[in-house]
């Protein structure tokens, strides 16, 4: 079966700098897709990576290895207003889009 | 520029009535998605229309129908709603024509909180 394996919650300090993992399971792959979602609200787009490597958007990078089945969402000097869940998605050879749980952050001060 | 709006922002509703969810953009997306959000699961793709005038069965089509007579306006109806189908529903558009094999960077509406009692 197609699955996309994200922790459920996690927690980091303000200022701080904090990865969130996404591993998947997939029949073949075409890109993969970072959302952030606040409580209570849509989803927004963060992020879009179909090449392995790191793309850096200001404080927010999205890393993928497809040979691994994995990707990373780095967020960097941690501010309140990220404390949101973070949505992963993959689009599978047969270009299904399918999400993740999501992975709920908290921000501390 | 609204964007895309949905209605009602929330509905509580008996089994058995029928009820229809409003979604419309002003993009000009070609694409729209009707989507049911659940706690603990991922976003899961109840129905599509890639174009005006098609429309497709995503992964929980049962119980839902969509129509597409126009760009703008994607409607969801639930035609004999049943207490499963309590959720937050969310419509997305998108330019189909970039990125991931036509999926695009998705543009999502506020959402409709619908409660079957």
């Amino acid at each position: 079966g197609q699955n996309i394996d994200q922790p459920t919650e996690m927690t980091a300090t303000e200022g701080a700098i904090v990865q969130i993992n996404c591993t998947y399971q997939t029949s073949g792959f075409n890109g993969l897709f970072w959302y952030q979602q606040h409580a209570g609200e849509a989803p927004t787009f963060l992020s879009y990576n179909v090449l392995d490597g790191l793309e850096e958007k200001g404080r927010f990078s999205s890393f993928l290895s497809r040979s691994k089945g994995y990707s990373y969402l780095l967020l960097k000097e941690l501010q309140m207003k990220d404390s949101a869940s973070y949505l992963c998605a993959v689009v599978d050879s047969n270009y299904q889009l399918i999400w993740g749980a999501g992975t709920k952050l908290i921000i501390k001060p | 520029i609204a964007g895309i709006t949905q209605a009602p922002t929330s509905q509580i509703l008996a089994a058995g009535r029928r009820m229809t969810l409003r979604c419309t953009q002003d993009m000009r997306h070609n694409a729209m998605y009707w989507y049911r959000q659940d706690l603990g699961l991922g976003l899961r793709l109840i129905h599509y229309s890639n174009t005006a005038g098609t429309t497709g069965k995503g992964e929980v089509p049962d119980g839902y129908s969509v129509s597409r007579a126009n760009t703008d306006d994607f409607p969801l109806t639930l035609a004999s709603a049943v207490p499963s189908q309590t959720s937050v529903y969310f419509c997305a558009s998108s330019d189909s024509s970039e990125l991931a094999g036509g999926w695009g960077e998705q543009f999502f509406g506020p959402g409709t909180r619908l409660t079957v009692l």
